[in-house]
């Protein structure tokens, strides 16, 4: 167990819905990540989250949004699904202070999304 | 732009065996970060091991080991003993940092290792 937590496991939804993921930090840490691992891409990066501060932004969708509350869990927003969408959405977590050099990304269980 | 490139989809050991599983990476940075995760059939991603470049020492974790080979900028996983918990999605991945906190792992496309007894 990683001490990260996403919610929920599984999500079945239609075309053109709007789904939110939730992701619980390991305790302490700060940042947090989000990445989708599909078929066709493999795992790639989303977004990142520094103690509620939007840091870096990867290849995600303008349909994507996120945010990162003052407790430190995040959320995933996904809207207008289409079935591409379909993947494994994974949060991770870390433990960075800006003047130290990198900690490990520890990564909660996923959210597997199906869109019918 | 830096990429991770597995050049093994896949690759088979029997149980008790040594296997390396390959990694290659492109960066002209001289300092940066390297994990091997592995993904069982549960789908979690579980960090197996790390290694920072400026260490010229190999990381091991138990039957872990790494062959960090930064002018080849070959960075390969034994995986010793294999046991058939070992089954599993094999990913290397790089660290992107920008500066200012901002960073994000690049993943290569994984090994599927598969465990015989």
């Amino acid at each position: 167990d990683s001490g990260v937590t996403q919610t929920p496991k599984h999500l079945i939804t239609a075309t053109g819905q709007r789904v939110t993921l939730r992701c619980s930090p390991r305790s302490g840490d700060l940042s947090v990540y989000w990445y989708q691992q599909s078929l066709d891409q493999g795992l790639q990066f989303l977004i990142q989250y520094y103690n509620g501060e939007e840091r870096a932004k990867g290849n995600i969708l303008e349909r994507f949004s996120a945010q990162q509350f003052p407790d430190l869990h995040s959320e995933l927003n996904l809207s207008s699904l289409e079935l591409g969408d379909s993947a494994l959405y994974f949060c991770a977590s870390s433990a960075r202070l800006e003047e130290q050099s990198t900690d490990t990304q520890y990564f909660g269980p996923g959210t597997r999304l199906t869109v019918l | 732009a830096q990429t991770v490139t597995q050049s093994q989809p896949e690759m088979s050991v029997q149980e008790a065996e040594t296997v390396t599983l390959s990694c290659t990476y492109d960066t002209s940075e001289s300092d940066y970060y390297l994990f091997w995760y592995k993904q069982p059939p549960s789908r979690q991603m579980i960090l197996v091991i790390r290694q920072e470049a400026y260490k010229q020492q190999n990381a091991t974790e138990n039957r872990f080991s790494v062959n960090f080979q930064k002018a080849a900028k070959s960075f390969s996983l034994k995986i010793s003993d294999s046991q058939l918990g070992d089954a599993a999605m094999y990913f290397c991945a790089y660290r992107i940092y920008w500066g200012g906190g901002s960073e994000k792992l690049v993943f290569g496309k994984g090994t599927k290792l598969t465990v015989n007894p």
